[in-house]
């Protein structure tokens, strides 16, 4: 069965940095890539971005290139999102999302979510 | 590269249809049979309704059907059941620079 399993909640202040984790089970990990989707009430879902586990190669949606970096680890079959310096409006719930199979344009596996709120 | 169109809300008696809109340009929706739904109930992640414009995954109910025009996608709904109030939101393909956009999210209330 595959699973895609986030790290828990963070509650951080601004200029704080952090990484939040997806850890991958149930397929071969380097066979699909790992995206990762921000949701907030105000604007709703929006891809962040996503990564080729098998050679790390990234694509940035342009809103969030430069702020965020995505990375993995295949030897933990985890994928990770990270801030080096978060603002109060990085507050929001972050889903980590595989597609069908490799090259399918929709999702159907995603993780729990991981709430981040940034605040003073 | 702009979030897609949707109306912020749509509602309907059980058992009526409603329709949801998403709307992109000749850019994301226009340009690519890459057109997926989902469906998010409160504190749950999305789920897949409608992939490639007008498939459903297996388990998904008949009652999601959907279609696109130019630059307009649609999901429909039939028979609506209480279990179908939810947000809806739509996604499509947009090119290898920044492939996916999401639509701005629908929410289904069933009076």
């Amino acid at each position: 069965e595959v699973q895609l399993v986030q790290s828990g909640a963070e509650v951080k202040k601004p200029g704080e940095s952090l990484r939040i984790s997806c850890t991958n089970s149930g397929y071969s990990f380097t066979s699909s890539w790992i995206s990762w989707v921000r949701q907030t009430p105000a604007k709703g879902l929006e891809w962040m971005g996503r990564i080729d586990p098998s050679d790390s190669y990234t694509n940035y949606n342009p809103s969030f290139r430069g702020h965020v970096t995505i990375s993995v680890d295949k030897s933990t079959s985890t994928a990770y999102l990270q801030w080096s310096s978060l603002t109060a409006s990085d507050s929001a719930m972050y889903y980590c999302a595989r597609p069908h199979v490799s090259g399918s344009s929709w999702y159907d596996y995603w993780g729990q979510g991981t709430l981040v709120i940034v605040s003073s | 590269q702009s979030a897609l169109t949707q109306p912020a809300s749509v509602s309907g008696s059980p058992g009526q249809s409603i329709t949801i809109s998403c709307t992109g340009t000749s850019s994301d929706v226009g340009s690519y049979d890459l057109v997926s739904w989902y469906q998010q109930h409160p504190g749950k992640a999305p789920k897949v309704l409608i992939y490639e414009v007008t498939k459903r995954p297996s388990g998904v109910s008949n009652r999601f059907s959907a279609s696109k025009f130019g630059n307009t996608a649609s999901l429909a709904i039939s028979g609506l059941q209480a279990e179908d109030e939810a947000h809806y939101y739509c996604c499509s393909y947009a090119g290898r620079n920044s492939p996916y956009v999401f639509g701005t999210g629908t929410k289904v209330s069933v009076l």
